[in-house]
């Protein structure tokens, strides 16, 4: 399996532009999440997945984020407007409670997109 | 609230010698922890999990400890090898979530040839 796939790696935007992060996770993993990591903030969840649907999303930051998950194999994150303050990375992972798909609860991270707003 | 608390934000150890990296958590009780590595420009790679039931476990050259009463995880990396330099975070579960993690800030570890 290629592991979890994230596009763009890198993405640099001026202010008020809209910027769409992608993401597949690993075939098979039922539960997909979505952090931002900083080096104020660390690693935060923004909002999570179960079968294609938004379990919990408390973590977005504002009514500019938003996520989707039109089916199992790709979800998107979208900021609009996107704010200098959004600058940091944002990571994707995948897991699943199925039998046999991870005994240790374990997550499964993408390289992430670093997002530098201007 | 939950709050995860790793030690200091750098450790500079000798190759060789064994790495000690500390993780403390406050308000929760949780079912186990977790132990990520990551890499600059990478994201957490997952190393091990210890449950509340477990004082020790071990992988290779990774031990964890797991004291509940102490509400304190340590994590030992023994015969230290400049290829172990990465930051290390510890993540439980979020109180009230099956499936949510909460990580620490990390400890960035730097093993000298």
């Amino acid at each position: 399996d290629a592991g979890v796939i994230q596009s763009p790696r890198h993405e640099v935007t001026e202010m008020g532009q809209e910027v769409t992060l992608r993401c597949k996770p690993i075939s098979g993993h039922d539960y997909l999440f979505w952090y931002r990591q900083t080096m104020m903030r660390g690693l935060e969840l923004l909002i999570y997945f179960n079968n294609n649907v938004p379990i919990d999303d408390s973590g977005m930051p504002e009514d500019r984020f938003s996520a989707k998950m039109p089916n199992a194999s790709f979800s998107t994150l979208k900021i609009q407007p996107s704010e200098p303050r959004d600058s940091a990375v944002y990571f994707c992972a995948s897991s699943t409670m199925r039998s046999g798909g991870g005994p240790n609860n374990e997550q499964f991270f993408g390289p992430g997109t670093r997002l530098t707003v201007l | 609230s939950q709050k995860i608390e790793q030690n200091s934000e750098a450790l500079n150890i000798q190759e060789g010698k064994t790495a000690t990296l500390t993780c403390n958590y406050t308000n929760y009780s949780p079912a186990y922890l977790q132990w990520y590595r990551q890499d600059p420009g990478r994201g957490p790679v997952f190393l091990l999990l210890i449950r509340e039931n477990e004082k020790e476990k071990r992988k290779e050259r990774l031990k964890v400890t797991f004291d509940t009463t102490l509400k304190q995880s340590l994590f030992h990396i023994t015969a230290s090898q400049p290829a172990d330099s990465a930051t290390y975070l510890c993540a439980l579960p979020t109180s009230g979530s099956a499936r949510q993690l909460t990580f620490g800030s990390g400890t960035q570890l730097t093993v000298l040839p």
